[in-house]
């Protein structure tokens, strides 16, 4: 078992471009999140999904957006990126809602300059 | 509604030393709490978590906690620091019922040699 696997690791991207970050689960889970880690916060939810074709907007969606094709997929996309989305992002996945562990992947460091 | 403080953004012990990463909360219904580490460039890691069972849970690598309703307390403690233990570590809380979680913005550990 992958668990949670995450791509790129690393990106920066010029003011207004986009980019999609990668997550891909093999527990096949139905539930999957998307967090920001800024310095000195805590994790900040910005979408998550309770199944194939379902997603829902979490705490800090704006300038984001996801889709969920297949369970072990979900994409987060950036379609004009801005300094303030330069951050951390997790992808996590559980078995099902709140009071299940939620499984990491390792993140992907966005720069926006 | 629901939140989570951790009280010490910095802790500092020496290996073989105890370690106490102290965490408070509020919520309005029965929650569960999980105490996540994420070591440097890594994801979160479950460490330990509450579900309403034991007051007193044990995780890995010999930490435990202790959910204490009286003081809305569910403070994290090792009897011995590790090197290894060096890391950041989240307190989060999360209501039955439905999608809500919260993580607190993190106590940084710090093992001296």
């Amino acid at each position: 078992n992958a668990g949670v696997t995450q791509t790129p690791k690393f990106r920066i991207l010029k003011i207004g471009q986009s980019m999609t970050l990668q997550c891909t689960q093999d527990m096949n889970h139905n539930y999957m999140y998307w967090y920001r880690q800024d310095p000195g916060m805590g994790l900040k939810l910005i979408y998550y999904s309770v199944g194939a074709g379902i997603t829902d907007k979490g705490e800090v969606p704006n300038g984001y957006n996801v889709s969920r094709s297949t369970t072990e997929d979900f994409p987060l996309r950036l379609e004009l990126a801005a300094p303030s989305q330069t951050s951390v992002y997790f992808c996590a996945s559980s078995y099902s809602l709140s009071k299940e562990t939620q499984y990491f992947g390792p993140g992907t460091r966005l720069l926006v300059l | 509604a629901q939140s989570v403080t951790q009280l010490d953004s910095h802790v500092s012990v020496s290996e073989g030393t105890p370690v106490l990463l102290r965490c408070n909360y509020s919520s309005s219904y029965s929650p569960s709490l999980f105490w996540y580490v994420q070591h440097p460039n890594k994801g979160l890691q479950l460490l330990l978590k509450y579900t309403s069972a034991a007051t007193l849970v044990k995780g890995i690598n010999g930490f435990e906690a202790e959910f204490k309703k009286s003081e809305t307390s569910f403070h994290l403690t090792k009897p011995s620091a590790h090197m290894s233990d060096a890391a950041e570590y989240f307190c989060v809380v999360s209501e039955s019922g439905g999608f809500k979680t919260i993580f607190g913005a993190g106590t940084r550990l710090f093992v001296k040699a």
